[in-house]
């Protein structure tokens, strides 16, 4: 079965500073996706960026971007100039190859930016 | 806005009742997925149904069902409640770009 993992419970960063949250997987497929979804207070899951298994090149949204290992099972997400409303939880998420399979979740990071 | 609608929004019922969760998927999306969040945990994943039939279940207790309609739509049943059942639940819909969440129905049972 596929597992995530997030090792960083809590990560802080300063605003205007570049911070990187971590996610390693673990899968014995070749096709697959992986997301990391953004939570604030409000609760709301919201989708940041999303990386395909076979794509070589790392995903980018404006100053989220990933750095996508594959051989080392490795999703990290940067984010770049941090900005006070980026504080939230962070998840990292992986999905098999169909998009009809279910959304496998890592236990998630709290960011905390400071002024 | 993700395009996915889940009422209500808020819920607050006794032990012992039974509610009923909503969720429309978003326009040309087949799947759809219920997750359920604690007080500061993960997402766990509960069922998913795609295009009318269940695909996947995960950590579902019996007293906790759910369908999916002829025009796509999603119920999730929640039975004989519990205190521990308050919690976030989330519906979201899938498509190639990823899935996409509702914003939640959080229930509270008292």
């Amino acid at each position: 079965a596929q597992t995530v993992t997030q090792s960083q419970p809590e990560m802080s960063v300063q605003e205007a500073e570049t911070v990187t949250l971590s996610c390693t997987y673990d899968t014995s497929e070749s096709d697959y996706y992986l997301f990391w979804y953004k939570q604030p207070p409000s609760r709301q899951m919201i989708l940041v960026i999303r990386q395909e298994a076979y794509k070589q090149q790392n995903a980018t949204e404006n100053r989220f971007s990933v750095n996508f290992q594959k051989a080392a099972k490795s999703f990290s997400l940067k984010i770049s100039d941090s900005q006070l409303g980026d504080a939230a939880m962070y998840f990292c998420a992986y999905r098999s190859g169909p998009y009809t399979d279910k959304l496998i979740f890592g236990t998630g990071t709290r960011l905390q930016v400071f002024p | 806005d993700s395009g996915v609608t889940q009422t209500p929004k808020h819920l607050i019922t006794a032990t012992g009742q039974r509610v009923t969760l909503r969720c429309s998927p978003r326009s040309g999306d087949l799947s759809v997925y219920w997750y359920q969040q604690s007080l500061d945990q993960g997402l766990q994943f509960l069922i998913q149904y795609y295009n009318g039939e269940e695909r996947a279940k995960g950590n579902i207790l019996e007293r906790f069902s759910a369908q999916q309609f002829p025009d796509l739509h999603s119920e999730l049943n929640l039975s004989s409640l519990e205190l521990g059942d308050s919690a976030l639940y989330f519906c979201a819909s899938s498509g190639q770009r990823g899935a996409f969440f509702g914003q939640g129905t959080r229930l509270t049972v008292v």
